[in-house]
């Protein structure tokens, strides 16, 4: 299947900073990648839908000046967290469609803000 | 209700065995159905796309009845290496947005 990398894997930050997850399509062209957040024991929930050359569209209840996305390539989305807090901590995957409309998911990003 | 519905499990299953899982979606106007596996603390992976017709691969079967809006997944000749989470997911009609269940925790016992 299609490859998509996310970096970094986990990160550990202080409270009021800002962290930045990158997201890249390593062998195919992704004109929209999506977000999603995982807490523990709880299913993916979908926070924006990032679209290259064009703003995002976040989700109901989603923040969108606290959760920054950027979509400047059609290889690349970032989704920045800005002044993270504990409730942040999660596990933040993105996803990029494939040919055939099928997700493919970066590796996740553990976040945890202390 | 939600969107998408699934038992979260576990089912504990020997190996050898064949085991089955349901999941219900709640709009009927979805058209696109998969089947992901989780592994602990890792990203989904893609199990395999679900098709009107219903589609087979190796071990793993999946079906789609969208009369009753449920799809379903059946693994047979059960492996280790098969203890996982399922996710079910269902596209938000007319969109690539995808809306997953929670999960199916399989646990397959040597």
């Amino acid at each position: 299947g299609a490859v998509v990398s996310q970096h970094p894997s986990w990160v550990i930050c202080k409270s009021g900073t800002s962290v930045k997850i990158e997201c890249r399509s390593l062998d195919f062209q992704a004109t929209t990648m999506f977000w999603y957040r995982q807490f523990p024991k709880q299913s993916l929930m979908l926070m924006a839908t990032s679209n290259e050359g064009s703003k995002a569209t976040y989700e109901q209840g989603v923040e969108k000046d606290k959760f920054l996305i950027n979509h400047a390539s059609l290889t690349l989305s970032t989704l920045t967290v800005t002044s993270a807090h504990p409730e942040d901590s999660s596990f933040y995957i993105c996803s990029a469609l494939g040919p055939n409309a099928e997700a493919f998911f970066g590796q996740g990003t553990r976040l945890t803000v202390v | 209700r939600k969107e998408v519905e699934q038992d979260p499990g576990p089912f504990n299953v020997p190996e050898g065995a064949t085991v089955a899982f349901n999941c219900t979606y709640s709009n009927s106007a979805s058209q696109s159905f998969f089947w992901y596996r989780q592994d602990c603390r890792k990203e989904p992976k893609l199990l395999m796309s679900v098709y009107s017709s219903g589609n087979e691969d190796g071990r793993f079967t999946a079906q789609l009845n969208r009369a009753s809006q449920y799809i379903s997944l059946l693994i047979r000749d059960s492996k280790l290496s098969d203890s996982a989470t399922y996710l079910c997911v269902v596209n938000q009609p007319g969109t690539y947005k995808y809306i997953f269940g929670t999960g199916t925790r399989l646990k397959v016992l040597a």
